[in-house]
C-alpha cells in the first residue's frame, strides 16, 4: 500500500458524460500526478500539480481538466467522454515536485459505453 | 521528444533461468526508474537509479544503468514464478514529467 488513496476504483459511464476521479496523496506529500494507462497509448503522463499549482502538462486532452484543492487533494474532471477515453487513471504523489520518487495509487478504471 | 523503448515487450521464460530486459531512451536524464505492475494493479517502484554506473540489486532482481548509451537493464536472476508480471522503465524529463517504455510483460513457467 502506497498510502496514495484513489476513488472510484471502478466507473462506468455513456458516451458524452462528464466524470471526476479523486486522488488524496500520501501525508506530506506536496505534488500529485496524473497519468493515464490503455491499451492503445501505454502510460501517459497528463498533469502535475504542486501545491496547488499546475506545475507539468503532459499529453492532457482539453476535455480532461484537473485541479489541486488547499488539503492537497486532487481531483481529474474527464467531460464529454469517448470511448477511447476508457483506461486506467493513476494519481501518484511524491514529496516535492521534483519526481524524486513517486508513489502510485491504485488507480480507478473508467469505462465508457 | 524523449522516447522510451524497452525489448523485449514480451517475455516467456522458465524458472530458474536468468534473463536481461532492456531500456533504451533517447535523450539524456537525470534519473530513471523501474516499476512492477501486476495485472489489473497499481504500480510499484522497484529501482531508482540517478547516475552512470548506478547498479541497485533487490533479490533476484538487478538493475543498472549506462547514461553514456543511453540503457537501462534489469536484469533477472534464477527466475520464480512470483516474477511474472508486467515491468516498466521510466526516464525523467526535465525536472517533473515520466516518460515510460511500452512494458515488458514477463511469464515464468514451472
Amino acid at each position: 500500500d502506497s498510502g496514495v488513496t484513489q476513488t472510484p476504483k471502478h466507473l462506468i459511464t455513456a458516451t458524452g458524460q462528464r466524470v471526476t476521479l479523486r486522488c488524496s496523496p500520501r501525508s506530506g506529500d506536496l505534488s500529485v500526478y496524473w497519468y493515464q494507462q490503455s491499451l492503445d497509448q501505454g502510460l501517459q503522463f497528463l498533469i502535475q500539480y504542486y501545491n496547488g499549482e499546475e506545475r507539468a502538462k503532459g499529453n492532457i486532452l482539453e476535455r480532461f481538466s484537473a485541479q489541486q484543492f488547499p488539503d492537497l487533494h486532487s481531483e481529474l474532471n474527464l467531460s464529454s467522454l469517448e470511448l477511447g477515453d476508457s483506461a486506467l487513471y493513476f494519481c501518484a504523489s511524491s514529496v516535492d515536485g521534483y519526481s524524486y520518487e513517486q508513489y502510485f495509487g491504485p488507480g480507478t478504471r473508467l469505462t465508457v459505453t | 521528444e524523449l522516447k522510451v523503448e524497452q525489448n523485449p515487450l514480451f517475455l516467456s521464460m522458465q524458472e530458474g533461468k536468468n534473463y536481461t530486459i532492456y531500456c533504451n531512451y533517447s535523450t539524456t536524464s537525470d534519473r530513471l526508474y523501474w516499476y512492477r505492475q501486476d495485472p489489473g494493479k497499481s504500480l510499484e517502484s522497484l529501482f531508482v537509479l540517478l547516475s552512470n554506473g548506478a547498479v541497485k540489486q533487490e533479490g533476484r532482481l538487478m538493475a543498472s544503468l549506462d547514461t553514456k548509451a543511453r540503457l537501462s537493464t534489469l536484469h533477472i536472476t534464477a527466475a520464480v514464478h512470483d516474477l511474472s508480471a508486467t515491468y516498466f522503465c521510466a526516464v525523467l524529463q526535465g525536472a517533473q514529467k515520466l516518460v515510460f517504455g511500452q512494458g515488458t510483460r514477463l511469464t515464468i513457467n514451472p
